[in-house]
């Protein structure tokens, strides 16, 4: 079965308007990490959660993990031209392998 | 320090046809991981690499394969091409898989 859904696909907004992406498991992980990756480009690594109910922040990007471990939400506020690509979470399933969910493509209209 | 590098950037292939592509990964990192992109499939697992060898892997045929070597570069080979193994091909290194991965730039493999 899916291990990992990312939603929404994709998602194009207004500059200046907030954007964000869901990711939910079947069960309670261990970390979860999220990655972007520009158009043309490789996925960069921008943050790990690792306890319940955290929330960490990176200017106008903001990380949560859910109470249950089984979620997690990347927000970005005001977006600007230079957030758009595609964000990913990746979990470690069954500790032993990395799944990538399958990505909200943003694009932002300036 | 240098990042992730691949090898070749882009290759074209025919089926049938095997092809190796080659990863070195960043200085100290012993972990390595193979991942395959395409637009239907997103970012796929292949598997990892870990002081030479492999702890996991995907759900891939045995096509696919790779090895590690003691200076921890990968390289990762396809044998018997087909159509459907045109992607973009992506390591990472990192200390292990519970840790940040750094990604390489990728090969863009196209099988005709």
């Amino acid at each position: 079965g899916q291990q990992v859904m990312q939603i929404p696909q994709y998602q194009h907004v207004q500059e200046g308007e907030d954007f964000t992406t869901y990711c939910n498991s079947s069960t309670t992980l261990s970390n979860i990490q999220w990655y972007k990756q520009r158009p043309g480009g490789h996925p960069v690594f921008l943050i790990q959660l690792v306890k319940s109910g955290e929330v960490k922040k990176q200017k106008r990007l903001t990380f949560q993990f859910g109470e249950a471990k089984k979620n997690s939400s990347l927000h970005i506020t005001a977006t600007q031209t230079t957030d758009v690509g595609t964000y990913f979470c990746a979990l470690l399933w069954g500790g032993n392998k990395l799944v990538f969910g399958a990505g909200t493509i943003l694009r932002v209209k300036s | 320090k240098a990042g992730v590098t691949q090898t070749p950037r882009y290759l074209i292939k025919t089926r049938g046809q095997q092809v190796t592509l080659s990863c070195s990964p960043i200085s100290g990192h012993r972990s390595v991981s193979w991942y395959q992109q395409t637009p239907g499939q997103g970012l796929q697992f292949l598997f990892e690499y870990f002081s030479e060898t492999q702890r996991n892997k995907g759900n891939f045929p045995g096509r696919f394969s790779g090895r590690q070597f003691s200076n921890s570069r990968s390289e990762m080979n396809v044998s018997t091409l087909e159509l459907g193994d045109s992607a973009l091909y992506l390591c990472a290194s990192s200390v292990g898989l519970a840790n940040e991965q750094f990604f390489g730039p990728g090969t863009r493999l196209t099988v005709l």
